[in-house]
């Protein structure tokens, strides 16, 4: 299976500042159709999760532009620009390209 | 407008068998597959298993033994099946369409006696 390693597992961030999240995949996330299935979701305090980005930098329906993904193979990257108050939650990121899916463990993200 | 709800038991006592349903509406299980993941309290996310649209499966290797997962095209309804529940299986489950665009508000399950 494809061991997913997200960090940080946390991160205490002031309103406006601006974060990065990293995600490594023990194998290349390239899929046999030359697509990168790389997600990037977010879970709001007693919420399902909500798909921020996927196929690794394409933003999803309705989601602010100061989310940003990067990367390629096994190396990604999720930027946001100006945090705001209802950005605070959860992060994961989750591989979709080799099954079973795998997610990485999260990163949590808390205001100072 | 795309929607998924998981129904099931709250309750599942120890060495028996846990039954869901995702049912949803404004997409075919036909044209998209259907996805079961769950979280256990205040941990990470764990994908189970698919239901392609095809109509053949996967699951997480970790759970193949214990999963079952199948559908009803005609009622929208994916179904998930596991036996031998232990306590470690206390968890909310959520389905999800590929691409894990849309999401179930999820079931919360408690394996206890």
């Amino acid at each position: 299976d494809v061991v997913m390693t997200q960090t940080p597992p946390s991160l205490s961030v002031a309103i406006g500042q601006s974060v990065s999240i990293s995600c490594k995949s023990s194998q290349s996330l390239v899929h046999s159709d030359g697509k990168t299935y790389l997600n990037w979701l977010l879970q709001n305090p007693g919420q399902s999760p909500k798909r921020l980005i996927y196929q690794v930098s394409n933003l999803g329906s309705g989601v602010p532009d100061r989310f940003s993904g990067t990367g390629s193979e096994k190396d990604f990257t999720l930027k946001i620009s100006r945090v705001e108050a209802e950005d605070l939650g959860v992060y994961h990121c989750v591989q979709a390209t080799h099954v079973p899916y795998t997610f990485g463990a999260g990163t949590k993200l808390e205001l100072k | 407008e795309v929607q998924l709800k998981e129904s099931g038991p709250g309750l599942v006592q120890p060495s028996q068998t846990l039954s869901l349903t995702c049912t949803v509406s404004g997409f075919s299980l036909t044209d998209y597959s259907v996805h079961w993941v769950r979280q256990p309290p205040g941990k990470g996310l764990e994908w189970m298993g698919v239901m392609w649209s095809g109509g053949s499966t996967a699951y997480n290797s970790a759970l193949k033994s214990r999963l079952s997962i199948s559908r009803d095209t005609s009622k929208s309804q994916v179904f998930l099946k596991m036996n031998s529940l232990q306590t470690e299986d206390t968890a909310i489950y959520y389905c999800t369409r590929p691409g894990f665009d849309y999401w179930g508000q999820g079931v919360m399950v408690t394996v206890s006696s």
